[in-house]
């Protein structure tokens, strides 16, 4: 079946410093997703991405849809301590009744 | 607008009991999702629904976990009997005509 594999697993940078997070996957898929869960809450979306070569900003955060429609990459620049969290990619295939493939997570912490 | 709504959100049982959760999705989302997290994974489809109709329940383990949506509104996910591997968070999330998915609160399981 389809695989998603997100790493890191886990980033601890200093406030202010950028972030940089990547997925791959062993199939093609037709959307990527970003999405950040805060504890106890459900995940959010932060940035859907439709086309391959796609580069999307939603403020800080910037995210690109890989050529090869296997991977996809997550940046956040000058992180903020509201930015700690797990960020979650997730791959949509439109010909598999829109099914969403989540990966593992990373977890960013940010030391004071 | 109000978001997916969840009950309870956090639900304490033996293992062989039998336990419910409740889901009201966003208003005009036909389509509903169950997803299972397990601590320190994404989360996983459990199933969708189309209004009242099931389009995938593929991964559902369905010797032991039963949903409906009998009026295409709100939903029921049951366990019976839980095992100690159910222990997770179960995630409900609707989805709008543009096909964002939006994410409840969840409702956290421990299963002693």
């Amino acid at each position: 079946g389809q695989q998603l594999n997100q790493s890191p697993q886990s980033m601890f940078i200093q406030e202010g410093e950028d972030v940089s997070m990547n997925c791959t996957s062993s199939s093609i898929f037709n959307t990527w997703l970003w999405y950040k869960q805060d504890p106890g809450e459900g995940p959010v979306l932060l940035i859907a991405l439709y086309k391959a070569g796609e580069l999307t900003s939603n403020g800080r955060l910037t995210a690109q849809f890989g050529i090869t429609r296997k991977d996809s990459f997550l940046n956040i620049s000058a992180s903020i301590p509201s930015d700690v969290g797990i960020y979650f990619c997730a791959g949509q295939d439109m010909n598999r009744d829109d099914k969403i493939i989540f990966g593992k997570g990373t977890r960013l912490h940010i030391l004071p | 607008e109000a978001g997916v709504a969840q009950s309870p959100r956090y639900k304490i049982i033996e293992k062989r009991q039998s336990v419910a959760f409740w889901c009201n999705p966003i208003s005009g989302h036909a389509t509903l999702y169950w997803y299972q997290q397990i601590l320190g994974q994404g989360p996983k489809l459990l199933i969708q629904f189309q209004n009242n109709g099931v389009v995938d329940d593929s991964q559902l383990p369905k010797d032991r976990f039963s949903a409906e949506r009998l009026k295409g509104v709100d939903s029921t996910l049951k366990i019976q009997p839980a095992k100690l591997e159910d222990s997770a968070v179960y995630l409900c999330a609707s989805t709008s005509l543009d096909g964002e998915q939006f994410f409840g609160p969840g409702t956290r399981l421990t299963v002693l």
